[in-house]
C-alpha cells in the first residue's frame, strides 16, 4: 500500500487550503483515511478521518474549519480546510488507519508528507 | 482536553536498553499505539495495541501497558534507532491524541 499527498505547497492567509491522498496497492474499503500534520519542529497533531462509506470525525479544535471527503473511484481522499492562518503551516501527512478490537484508531501506513506554508 | 506525557529525551548507549514512557489518565482501558519519525521522514508504526509488532518491524521493539503508563522498550539499541518516538491514543472526547515526543538519542 502507497499513500501519495499532493496539492500547493503555498497557500495564502484567510484562504482555503485544499490537498488529496491517493491510494495505490489498497481498496478504499473497509478502511478509514485520515490526515494527521506536524508543524515546524512541533509534535504530530491529528486532523480527522474519512470512513469508505463517506462518514468523518474531526478533532474537536478544527473541526469548525475542517471538511475531509472520499472518492472511491479516483481512490483519493481529500483535506480543505478552510480561514488559514500561520498557525496551519505544516507538514500534512495522509495515513489509513486501522482499528483495535478495544476501541479506537492507528495509522499503519503513511505517506511521505508534504509541506504546506501559509503566507500573509 | 487529554493530554498524554512523554519524556522529552532520552539517552542510550549502543547495545543498551531504551525505555520510553508514556502517561496518562485511565491508560488501563486504551490502547497505546508507538511510532517512530527519524529526522525528515514520516512517522512509521513500531508498536500497536500495546504490544503487539507490525511486520518488518524489529523484534527489539516491544511495547507494554499497565495503570497509567504504557512503555516502548528497545532492546540492543543501533545509532539507527536515534529518532523521535510518539505515543498514541484514542479519546473518546478528544478522538486522536499524540504524545510530545521523545527523542532517543544513541550516544
Amino acid at each position: 500500500v502507497k499513500l501519495q499527498e499532493s496539492g500547493p505547497g503555498l497557500v495564502k492567509s484567510s484562504e482555503t487550503l485544499s490537498l488529496t491522498c491517493t491510494v495505490s496497492g489498497d481498496s478504499m474499503s473497509p478502511h478509514y483515511w485520515g490526515w494527521i500534520r506536524q508543524p515546524p519542529g512541533k509534535a504530530l497533531e491529528w486532523i480527522g478521518y474519512v470512513y469508505h462509506t463517506g462518514s468523518t470525525n474531526y478533532d474537536p479544535s478544527l473541526k469548525s474549519r475542517v471538511t475531509i471527503s472520499v472518492d472511491r473511484s479516483k481512490r483519493q481522499f481529500s483535506l480543505r480546510l478552510r480561514s488559514v492562518t500561520a498557525a496551519d503551516t505544516a507538514v500534512y501527512y495522509c495515513a489509513r488507519m486501522l482499528t483495535v478490537e478495544s476501541g479506537g484508531y492507528y495509522m499503519d501506513v503513511w505517506g511521505n508528507g508534504t509541506t504546506v506554508t501559509v503566507s500573509s | 482536553s487529554y493530554d498524554l506525557t512523554q519524556p522529552p529525551s532520552v539517552s542510550v548507549a549502543p547495545g543498551q536498553t531504551a525505555r520510553i514512557t508514556c502517561a496518562g489518565d485511565n491508560f488501563a482501558s486504551k490502547s497505546v499505539h508507538w511510532y517512530q519519525q527519524k529526522p525528515g521522514q514520516a512517522p512509521v508504526l513500531v508498536v500497536y495495541d500495546d504490544s503487539d509488532r507490525p511486520s518488518g518491524i524489529s523484534d527489539r521493539f516491544s511495547g507494554s501497558n499497565s495503570g497509567n503508563t504504557a512503555t516502548l522498550t528497545i532492546s540492543r539499541v543501533e545509532a539507527g534507532d536515534e529518532a523521535d518516538y510518539y505515543c498514541q491514543v484514542w479519546d473518546i472526547r478528544d478522538h486522536l491524541v499524540f504524545g510530545i515526543g521523545t527523542r532517543v538519542t544513541v550516544l
